[in-house]
C-alpha cells in the first residue's frame, strides 16, 4: 500500500509566526499531490502540485513539491488564528486512487 | 446549494445491523470517492467511481462493505454486520471530468457512524 506521512504531527505557534509542513510519499503511478485544510468538517481543498519545482501561492499560503526528493512543503506565513486547523496532503495516482496522510495539527495562538 | 451532500449525516446502529449512507456529487462531476476517516488520522481510501463503473477498492475494505453507483449520479455505501471498529466519519467526494487528467475532490459533509 502506498504511504503518505506528514511531520510535524502537531505545532502550536503565535499569531505571525511562519511555519513550514511537510509531506513525503511513497507511490507508484503517482500523478499529483493534493494538500487540503480540514476544520471542524470536511477537508476544503488548499493546492494541487503536480510539476517538480513550481510554486502555488494562494494569499499566505504556498507550496511546492520535488519529486526528486518525493517530498512536499506547505507554508504559511504571517499565521492567524484563523489558520488552527489539521493540513492533509494527499498523493493522487494515474489510477484516481488517493492516499492521504494523516496530518498536522496546527494551532494558532494569539 | 450544489455541493455534495451525504445522507444522513449522523447514524447510530447496533452492532451486527445494515447501515447504508447516500452520496449526491455535485452535478456533471463523473467521479466519486468514498472514504473513512476515524479521529486524529487522515482520510482512508475506500473506493473510487468513474460514472457507474467502480474502478478502485481498498484491499483493507472487508467484504461487508460494499458501494453502487448505478446510473453514474448518486452513490450508496452499504455495511453489512456492523462492527464496533465501523465506527467512523464516512467522506464521500465528487471531482468533474478533465481531459488532462485528474483534479481537486469536493468533499461532502459526511455520514458519522456510531456502532454501539
Amino acid at each position: 500500500e502506498d504511504k503518505v506521512v506528514q511531520s510535524p504531527l502537531s505545532l502550536v505557534v503565535h499569531e505571525g509566526d511562519t511555519v513550514t509542513l511537510n509531506c513525503s510519499y511513497e507511490v507508484t503511478n503517482f500523478r499529483s499531490l493534493l494538500w487540503y485544510k480540514q476544520e471542524k468538517k470536511a477537508p476544503t481543498f488548499l493546492f494541487m502540485l503536480t510539476s517538480s519545482g513550481i510554486e502555488k501561492k494562494s494569499g499566505r499560503l504556498s507550496s511546492i513539491l520535488d519529486k526528486k526528493e518525493l517530498s512536499s512543503i506547505l507554508n504559511i506565513t504571517a499565521t492567524q488564528t484563523g489558520d488552527s486547523a489539521i493540513y492533509l496532503c494527499a498523493e493522487l495516482t494515474n489510477a484516481g486512487k488517493s492516499t492521504f496522510g494523516d496530518g498536522t495539527t496546527l494551532t494558532v495562538k494569539p | 446549494d450544489t455541493g455534495v451532500s451525504q445522507n444522513p449525516r449522523h447514524k447510530i446502529t447496533k452492532r451486527g445491523q445494515n447501515v447504508t449512507f447516500r452520496c449526491d456529487p455535485i452535478s456533471e462531476h463523473n467521479r466519486l470517492y468514498w472514504y473513512r476517516q476515524t479521529l486524529g488520522q487522515g482520510p482512508e481510501f475506500l473506493t473510487y467511481f468513474q460514472n457507474e463503473a467502480q474502478l478502485e477498492k481498498s484491499r483493507l475494505l472487508s467484504d461487508r462493505f460494499s458501494a453502487e453507483r448505478p446510473k453514474g449520479s448518486f452513490s450508496t455505501l452499504e455495511i453489512q454486520r456492523t462492527e464496533q471498529g465501523d465506527s467512523a466519519m464516512y467522506l464521500c467526494a465528487s471531482s468533474p471530468p478533465t481531459g488532462t487528467g485528474y483534479n481537486e475532490q469536493f468533499f461532502g459533509p459526511g455520514t458519522r457512524l456510531t456502532v454501539l
